[in-house]
Formats: C-alpha cells, sequence, structure tokens
C-alpha cells in the first residue's frame, strides 16, 4: 500500500485560506470515509484536526474543514493563523492494511 | 485529564530488539484500541500496528510482520510495542496512539497521542 499523496508545501497570508489534497486510490480513499487529518509542529506529537472526511473533535476551530471528491479529500484552513503553520498529514483506513498516511504537507503562513 | 506516557529514548546496536512502553491515563484503557505509528527523521508517519486492549487482539502492519510484537499490561493500562533485528532504519521516533471513539462508534482516527520515545539504532 503506497503512501496517500499530498504536495509538499502550501503558503498563505494572515487570514486567507489555504487548502491542502491528498489524492488516494479507489481502494482507500475513493471506498472509505474513514480519512482523517493530522498537525504536527516540530517536536511535537501529530493531533487529530479532522475525522471521517470532515468531522472536527471537540476543541478544533470550526476554521478547519474537510472534505471528500472521488479519490482526493482536502483540508481547507481559513482565516489562517500563525499558530497554523506546521505539517499537515492525511490518513485514511485500507481495511487489510489498515491505515496508511499521505506524504505530508508544510503549510507556511507567509 | 487523558494522556498517554511513553518510555524514554533509547539507543540501541544494529540486530538487538527495543522495547518501548505506552501508559495511559484518564479513560478506560480497555476501552479503545491503542495504535503504533512511527516516524523517521524528516520523513512523513508510518502505521506499524494496533493492539485491543480488551482480550489482546493484534494487527500488523505486513512490513514488520515476524520482527514486530505488541502486548498490554491492563493491571497496569501500558500498550507496549517489541521491535526485533533493529536495522539503521529503523530510527525514529515511535508514537503510540488511542484509536477514537464515541458512543461506541469507531472514528478510524487517533484522537490522544503520546509524546513519542527516539529509537537510535547506531553501532
Amino acid at each position: 500500500q503506497s503512501a496517500l499523496t499530498q504536495p509538499p508545501s502550501a503558503s498563505g497570508s494572515p487570514g486567507q485560506s489555504v487548502t491542502i489534497s491528498c489524492t488516494g486510490t479507489s481502494s482507500d480513499v475513493g471506498v472509505y470515509n474513514h480519512v482523517s487529518w493530522y498537525q504536527q509542529h516540530p517536536g511535537k506529537a501529530p493531533k487529530l484536526m479532522i475525522y471521517e472526511v470532515s468531522k472536527r473533535p471537540s476543541g478544533v476551530p470550526d476554521r478547519f474543514s474537510g472534505s471528500k471528491s472521488g479519490n482526493t479529500v482536502s483540508l481547507t484552513v481559513s482565516g489562517l493563523q500563525a499558530e497554523d503553520e506546521a505539517d499537515y498529514y492525511c490518513c485514511s483506513y485500507v481495511g487489510t492494511t489498515p491505515y496508511v498516511f499521505g506524504t505530508g504537507t508544510t503549510v507556511t503562513v507567509l | 485529564q487523558v494522556q498517554l506516557v511513553q518510555s524514554g529514548a533509547d539507543v540501541k546496536k544494529p540486530g538487538a530488539s527495543v522495547k518501548v512502553s505506552c501508559t495511559a491515563s484518564g479513560y478506560t484503557f480497555t476501552g479503545y484500541y491503542m495504535h503504533w505509528v512511527r516516524q523517521t527523521p524528516g520523513q512523513g508517519l508510518e502505521w506499524m500496528a494496533w493492539i485491543n486492549p480488551n482480550g489482546g487482539g493484534t494487527k500488523y502492519a505486513q512490513k514488520f510482520q515476524g520482527r514486530i510484537t505488541v502486548t498490554r499490561d491492563t493491571s497496569i493500562t501500558t500498550a507496549y510495542m517489541e521491535l526485533s533485528g533493529l536495522r539503521s532504519d529503523d530510527t525514529a521516533v515511535y508514537f503510540c496512539a488511542r484509536e477514537g471513539d464515541s458512543g461506541g462508534t469507531d472514528w478510524y482516527a487517533f484522537d490522544i497521542w503520546g509524546q513519542g520515545t527516539m529509537l537510535t539504532v547506531s553501532s
């Protein structure tokens, strides 16, 4: 099972929006809605931001939203803030494997 | 509060084994699956295994089959990940992570993470 494909980097100015894509195949993202997103600051553990494509855990700001179209899921961060600068990883349940992560995207707040 | 506390950093020689612990507190240990994920230097995240603390059932990534053993001790709410036949490319930060659940509905996501355990494999 190969890693899901994410762009290496994305950026935006404070207050703007940035969208990160995560592309899989019809065997993982395309067939399951069990996709999650994680934020990771340097030297820290990942933090769950989105699960089941678009659900937010308690405490995650509603500036973070998720969506899915075909074999691609996306994370949108609206109203960018300095503290949103971090690495972001998608993760999909794929049944037998059973989990595969994305390659990761570094978000820079300009 | 809900937290996972892992054992400290370790240094091993190639061919050796390592056992990392993950102690849970603040929730019912047997009520949530526990996963192990690793992150190699400068690289992304890689799922390794899960254990169901209620019964001890396990599932391993094919890549680690034969080298990894995940166990738990419910009396001390601790999960363990043992990796044998260590190689230099096993140098990584190893995380335990709880699988989220609400009202019996699985989140298929990891909602609580340990702080990570840095393992260095070097001769």
